[in-house]
């Protein structure tokens, strides 16, 4: 079966922090992992997603997630967070295969 | 077992017909999605449900209807089906509600959809 975690259920920041948001897959086989945001009030949106190729991806609104398959991560990371980068963040294998997990609340204090 | 029930798995359409996709989750949950995978894409959303008798439109409504009219059901309705919805569709329900945290989300299997 194939599985995620995410280590952290809510993080609180200031602006202009440092963000990394833990994701760890557990299945082998084909690896497609997906970071999504929820907003308040919004649906889930894509962020950005791995399949293959180059681990380093990049996604919407200057985030990024490097695909370490040694350590089995696949961390979503931005230099320097905003207000508006308020929101949940789910980590995800392609759905259908596994239930997402609980996801980490971030909060970002102006 | 809990979760999401989605039925059929797979459908072959030719176009202008129509068809429902089921959806069934026996968690009690209040929030139901409908989304839509294309290939090498993410999740888009078509329509989604905050509880029975309460539905709205996501990302991509256009070709499809909805209707909650329990908790536990919650089906997609394509009327003149078009080569463009040819996808894999995944039904999604989530806890939650105005006193009550949001969970994580639970998929149902997808139902993998080609219209030809």
């Amino acid at each position: 079966a194939q599985s995620v975690s995410q280590h952290n259920h809510h993080v609180i920041l200031s602006e202009a922090a440092s963000l990394e948001l833990g994701c760890n897959y557990s299945y082998g086989g084909t690896v497609n992992l997906f970071w999504y945001v929820q907003y308040p009030g919004q649906h889930l949106q894509l962020l950005l997603k791995y399949f293959s190729g180059d681990p380093l991806v990049k996604g919407i609104k200057g985030f990024e997630a490097e695909f370490i398959k040694s350590k089995f991560s696949f961390n979503l990371r931005k230099p320097s967070v905003q207000w508006s980068d308020t929101a949940e963040y789910f980590c995800a294998p392609r759905a259908g295969k596994s239930t997402f997990g609980d996801g980490t609340t971030l909060t970002v204090k102006p | 077992n809990a979760g999401v029930t989605q039925t059929p798995k797979f459908r072959i359409l030719k176009i202008g017909q129509s068809m429902t996709l089921q959806c069934t989750q026996d968690m009690n949950h209040n929030y139901m999605y409908w989304y839509r995978q294309d290939p090498g894409m993410g999740l888009k959303l078509i329509y989604y449900s905050v509880g029975a008798g309460i539905t709205d439109k996501g990302e991509v409504p256009n070709g499809y209807n909805v209707s909650r009219s329990t908790t536990e059901d919650f089906p997609l309705r394509l009327e003149l089906a078009a080569p463009s919805q040819t996808s894999v569709y995944f039904c999604a329900s989530r806890s939650g509600g105005a006193l009550r945290p949001l969970y994580g989300y639970t998929f149902g299997s997808g139902t993998r959809l080609t219209v030809v």
